[in-house]
């Protein structure tokens, strides 16, 4: 089946920094990839859609200019949370789409902000 | 934009019953509905999906029924295990929406052994 990772999985960083995650699909082309988040013991929001080679799209109330999505190829997007606090801290997915619209998910990454 | 509705947020049931889930969706454009089992802190894992072209489909012990009509769609998990125990979202999506996924709010099935 289709195969999609995250990196990192776990990552600690200071208030007022910035963090990247990655999403690459390993063995399939992803000209659509999503980007949700999660909180404890609630459900996955999605924040945004990334497209290969274009801006991507911002779910409402999402910051743009916060959460930075670059789709620069059709194996990787990657999302990047600027100037994180501790109310970013959460579980970040991504899901890439095949062509025939299956979703697959990445493992998750866990941010912790202190 | 789409809206789901997922019940009930808590569940428990005996080793053996049957446990079903129910979720409401509000664009009648949806037309896949997947569900996803969750265990802490892991992927959403696939476990059964119907599209609107189909009223009812079943895996084994797991089965989802969708009624267009009333946009509502059901997850039915018969001789439940204690190994089926996790969170269960369902989740709906349409073609001309990007194909995003919505989510409902999930639902935390208990199988008591």
């Amino acid at each position: 089946g289709a195969v999609v990772s995250q990196h990192p999985s776990r990552v600690i960083c200071k208030s007022g920094t910035s963090v990247k995650i990655e999403c690459r699909s390993l063995d399939f082309q992803a000209t659509t990839m999503f980007w949700y988040r999660q909180f404890p013991k609630q459900s996955l929001m999605l924040m945004a859609t990334s497209n290969e080679g274009s801006k991507a799209t911002y779910e409402q109330g999402v910051e743009k200019d916060k959460f930075l999505i670059n789709h620069a190829s059709l194996t990787l997007s990657t999302l990047t949370v600027t100037s994180a606090h501790p109310e970013d801290s959460s579980f970040y997915i991504c899901s890439a789409r095949d062509r025939i619209y299956e979703q697959y998910f990445g493992p998750g990454t866990r941010l912790t902000v202190t | 934009g789409e809206n789901v509705e997922q019940h009930p947020s808590t569940l428990s049931v005996q080793e053996g019953d049957s446990a079903v889930i129910k979720c409401t969706y509000s664009d009648s454009a949806s037309n896949y509905f997947p569900w996803y089992k969750q265990e802490l802190g892991k992927r959403p894992q696939l476990i059964i999906d119907i599209r609107s072209n189909v009223g009812e489909k079943k895996d084994q012990r797991i089965a989802v029924t969708l009624n267009k009509t009333a946009k509502h769609f059901s997850l039915h998990i018969t001789e439940t295990q204690p190994e089926d125990s996790a969170v269960y979202f369902c989740a709906a999506s349409s073609n001309n929406q990007g194909g995003k996924l919505i989510f409902g709010q999930g639902t935390e099935l208990s199988v008591k052994p």
